[in-house]
């Protein structure tokens, strides 16, 4: 079964610049997860789709930050501009069970990790 | 928005001694709490899962849970080197994890 796939691996970029991730969770699941990692820190979630609509995105700094889910699948996070303080390892999760109480594990992508100049 | 606080360490203890680690919840709506490990430089991976009060054991690792108290914890028998890691606490509800645990163990 193939994992959580996320590109790019890494980006450079310069501040007030623009970027993209993208994600592929495992087939099947229905809960997708962005992550921001700063280095030694746990992970902060920033938003969670249940299929193509969104949980929860009140982390999510939304004067800079989108993030969509079309037709419950792929997902792509957005910076725009970025600031010194996005650089991170972002992190997308997806799981095989929805938002309610008992629920499985998160299964992690590689992470792509931003630097900001 | 601390959910979920951890003792950031780091916690070092020799091999073969038990690593214990500590996590409180703010959230009593939370009924699913999980530990996952992360190496450096790699994504976090889940370790146990524990969804009821008292313990639950998988082999070296048991959790331990206290929903009256909010509190979960951790404890690792016989430390090895490769359990050297961060570990991070995570409660259900919208799955926010803590701060993580660094911990060592020194050969």
């Amino acid at each position: 079964e193939a994992g959580v796939a996320q590109s790019p691996r890494y980006k450079i970029i310069e501040k007030r610049q623009s970027v993209a991730f993208w994600c592929n969770p495992i087939s099947g699941h229905a809960t997708l997860y962005w992550y921001q990692q700063i280095l030694g820190q746990g992970p902060k979630l920033l938003i969670q789709f249940q299929n193509n609509g969104v949980v929860d995105d009140s982390q999510l700094p939304k004067d800079r930050f989108s993030a969509e889910r079309l037709k419950g699948v792929d997902s792509t996070l957005k910076i725009q501009p970025a600031k010194l303080e996005d650089s991170a390892v972002y992190l997308c999760a997806s799981s095989p069970y929805p938002d309610r109480g008992r629920t499985g594990e998160l299964f992690f992508g590689e992470g792509s990790r931003l630097t900001v100049l | 928005q601390k959910e979920v606080e951890q003792n950031s360490g780091p916690l070092s203890v020799p091999e073969g001694a038990i690593a214990s680690l500590n996590c409180t919840y703010s959230d009593r709506v939370s009924q699913s709490f999980f530990w996952y490990r992360q190496y450096s430089g790699k994504s976090p991976e889940l370790i146990m899962s524990i969804y009821s009060n008292g313990d639950k054991e998988d082999g070296r690792f048991t959790a331990q849970l206290n929903k009256a108290s909010q509190y979960v914890s951790l404890l690792i028998r016989d430390s090895q080197p490769s359990d050297s890691a961060t570990y991070l606490c995570a409660a259900r509800n919208q799955f926010y994890f803590g701060t993580g645990t660094s911990l060592t163990v020194i050969p």
